[in-house]
């Protein structure tokens, strides 16, 4: 399993973009970047994968450095919803487990 | 949006006995997985289901945990013996391998 850095904890104002770096220098070749969201009290939830392509959607966008050893998540507009644990994992395509780690805190100031 | 619900949302039980905590994936689903975050630490994987069977468990997932999937609808874990060390949230989650996983809200089963 890839080795994943995650700053510990960020914060960011309220209608300003963010950018969460994820380093995963020990990525395979063919493993997909997820990122997932834990806000508090609730289950995790999917945010964006990619594999090699830079990705957008309704959540966020996905920057995958060409080298693919560090990528970056993007709200591009912060709101106080927010406010959650990112976790960035690199996942073997098709595989069945998710290996979380402790992820990044973002706190959303108004 | 479709969800995977988790039932109970909190479960109290006494050391040694069984609990069973139950979901319902979404759908068209066929992968199925439990996951479990003891209090302040991280989300654990437990056990993945698919076509009927586990296809993989972690060293937590030892003889005292069990799943079943018993009808078309409901996927299960049980808990044999439960031990104080077993209180945490318990999340299901569900995926098509498409897209990403789509995780419960959790079970908080607490071992008193």
């Amino acid at each position: 399993d890839a080795k994943t850095t995650q700053p510990n904890s960020m914060e960011s104002n309220e209608e300003e973009p963010v950018h969460l770096p994820c380093n995963h220098s020990t990525i395979s070749g063919t493993d997909y970047i997820h990122w997932y969201r834990q806000l508090p009290s609730q289950g995790p939830e999917y945010v964006i994968h990619g594999l090699t392509s830079n990705v957008n959607n309704r959540m966020a966008s996905l920057a995958i450095a060409e080298d693919r050893k560090s990528s970056t998540l993007i709200l591009h507009r912060a709101t106080l919803r927010d406010a959650a644990v990112y976790y960035c994992i690199p996942t073997p395509g098709g595989t069945n487990k998710l290996i979380f780690g402790t992820g990044t805190l973002l706190a959303v100031q108004p | 949006e479709p969800e995977v619900t988790q039932t109970p949302s909190h479960q109290v039980t006494q050391m040694g006995q069984e609990v069973i905590l139950r979901c319902v994936p979404i759908s068209n689903h066929l992968y199925f997985y439990w996951y479990r975050q003891i209090l302040g630490q991280k989300v654990e994987f437990l056990v993945s289901f698919y076509n009927n069977e586990i296809s993989e468990k972690s060293e937590i997932f030892d003889d005292q945990f069990s799943v079943e999937r018993p009808d078309g609808s409901n996927f299960t874990l049980k808990i044999r013996s439960t031990k104080l060390e077993d209180s945490a949230m318990y999340f299901c989650a569900s995926s098509d391998l498409n897209y990403g996983y789509t995780f419960g809200s959790g079970t908080r089963l607490t071992v008193v």
